[in-house]
């Protein structure tokens, strides 16, 4: 079936080291998205991609970083310049003229 | 940049009955696109229905409908015969048409949310 995978479903981190966490889609959708959702803060933008080898800062890009070296693949670095990373993030993709999104459901990060 | 706002952080219902969940945005821009999505307590978020703004009728999908007032910026989320299967936290999301038109930046805006309770 097709959808979208992150892994790990719950991640921890030691404060100064970087975390990688993994999007991957099989629904052949062009663009790709990362998400950050705090309790009472709805979900806030960090990247986006639209093609493969692009992307572009949301609203909150400090202290992460992306890739999108293969359009089915948008792994999200959480730096340890973040200086809360304690959160739920959300990976989703969609297709150019479809004008929702397919989310994933979700990495649980927490540092300790 | 668009905002949207979501005034009822919390909303109870019985069973059965019918509640409506508020959003208003802010925008401007004449042509967009508008979302609800669920979140349940897994926090898988589900696409629950979509409006365009250039189309004046409302859409239904099965017990949802929204009410979507282009004029006062206006998008709510009704629902009806509610069921214990709807508890869940709601998002209204806004989404410019601009992005594959050459300009822009993409992605989705949220509201805050409203968890909704479902009372049996």
């Amino acid at each position: 079936d097709g959808g979208i995978t992150q892994s790990p479903k719950y991640l921890f981190r030691k404060e100064g080291q970087n975390v990688t966490l993994s999007c991957e889609q099989n629904l052949n959708h062009d663009a790709m998205y990362w998400y950050r959702q705090d309790p009472g803060q709805g979900l806030r933008l960090i990247y986006y991609s639209q093609i493969v080898n692009d992307f572009q800062k949301g609203d909150i890009a400090e202290g992460y970083s992306v890739s999108r070296e293969k359009k089915e693949s948008f792994p999200l670095t959480v730096t340890s310049a973040q200086k809360n990373p304690t959160a739920f993030y959300l990976c989703a993709s969609s297709i150019r003229q479809f004008y929702g999104y397919t989310f994933g459901s979700g990495t649980r990060l927490t540092v300790v | 940049a668009q905002t949207v706002t979501q005034s009822q952080p919390e909303m109870s219902v019985q069973e059965a009955e019918t509640v409506t969940l508020s959003c208003t945005y802010d925008t401007s821009e004449s042509d967009y696109y508008l979302f609800w999505y669920k979140q349940p307590p897994s926090r898988q978020m589900i696409l629950v229905i979509r409006q365009e703004a250039y189309k004046q009728q409302n859409a239904t999908e099965n017990r949802f409908s929204v009410n979507f007032q282009k004029a006062a910026k206006s998008f709510s989320l009704k629902i009806s015969d509610s069921q214990l299967g709807d508890a869940a936290m709601y998002f209204c999301a806004y989404r410019s048409p601009s992005t594959y038109s050459g300009g822009g930046a993409d992605g989705l805006t949220f509201g805050k949310g409203t968890h909704l309770i479902i009372q049996p």
